[in-house]
């Protein structure tokens, strides 16, 4: 069965740091997508990397693909409130079984 | 556009009594589905459809069934609801099962008490 853990479960930092999240597999993802969910509300993507070690980038937010595509991570620049919420990867597995396997999500929490 | 709405947004529900809730789109995407989120559990796929007129199992369908009779409505059904049932549920679409990009609706929370 693969697995996605992201790491860490809780943040919560000041407005102004930066921060770094991870998501983490032993398995090959032939692409991985980012979402974040504001309280009370369904998911959004934010970003799907496809190429091992490709890097994206959307505003403050950096996404990052591993090399060998098992892992990814997502770093946010100047954190502010507006960046409240649950952060979840999902990955999509190789073959034809397209059907998403989701981390248990990053709850992040940015203090004014 | 609304993209996808559920119905209802929240509801109490005695065990053992059944419920629908609904779900439609307006993107005609031809694939749907039905998660359940729970602490320390994430999102748990229950059913999906691939296209109109199909389903599948997902990772927790025990106590749940679908249909999918058009493009736009995904219904997920609870015969006879117990508090482990008690989530929040969301469904989603995308534009075909092998479009990884889903988008999510706003969500039910369900409690069954």
């Amino acid at each position: 069965t693969q697995l996605l853990e992201q790491s860490p479960q809780f943040l919560s930092i000041q407005e102004g740091e930066n921060l770094t999240v991870y998501c983490n597999s032993s398995s090959v993802f032939s692409s991985l997508q980012w979402y974040r969910q504001e309280p009370g509300e369904g998911p959004v993507l934010l970003v799907t990397v496809v190429t091992g070690g490709e890097v994206k980038k959307l505003k403050r937010l950096t996404f990052q693909f591993g090399d060998a595509r098992k892992d990814s991570s997502l770093h946010i620049t100047a954190a502010q409130p507006g960046d409240t919420g649950l952060y979840l990867c999902a990955g999509v597995p190789g073959g034809n079984n397209r059907k998403l396997i989701w981390g248990l999500g990053t709850s992040l929490a940015v203090n004014p | 556009t609304a993209g996808i709405t559920q119905a209802p947004t929240s509801q109490i529900l005695a065990a053992g009594r059944s419920m629908t809730l609904r779900c439609t789109q307006d993107m005609r995407h031809n694939a749907m589905y039905w998660y359940r989120q729970d602490l320390g559990l994430g999102l748990r796929l229950i059913h999906y459809s691939n296209t109109a007129g199909t389903t599948g199992k997902g990772e927790v369908p025990d106590g749940y069934s679908v249909s999918r009779a058009n493009t736009d409505d995904f219904p997920l059904t609870l015969a006879s609801a117990v508090p482990s049932q008690t989530s929040v549920y969301f469904c989603a679409s995308s534009v075909s099962s092998t479009t990884d990009t889903q988008y999510f609706g706003p969500g039910t929370r369900l409690t069954v008490l």
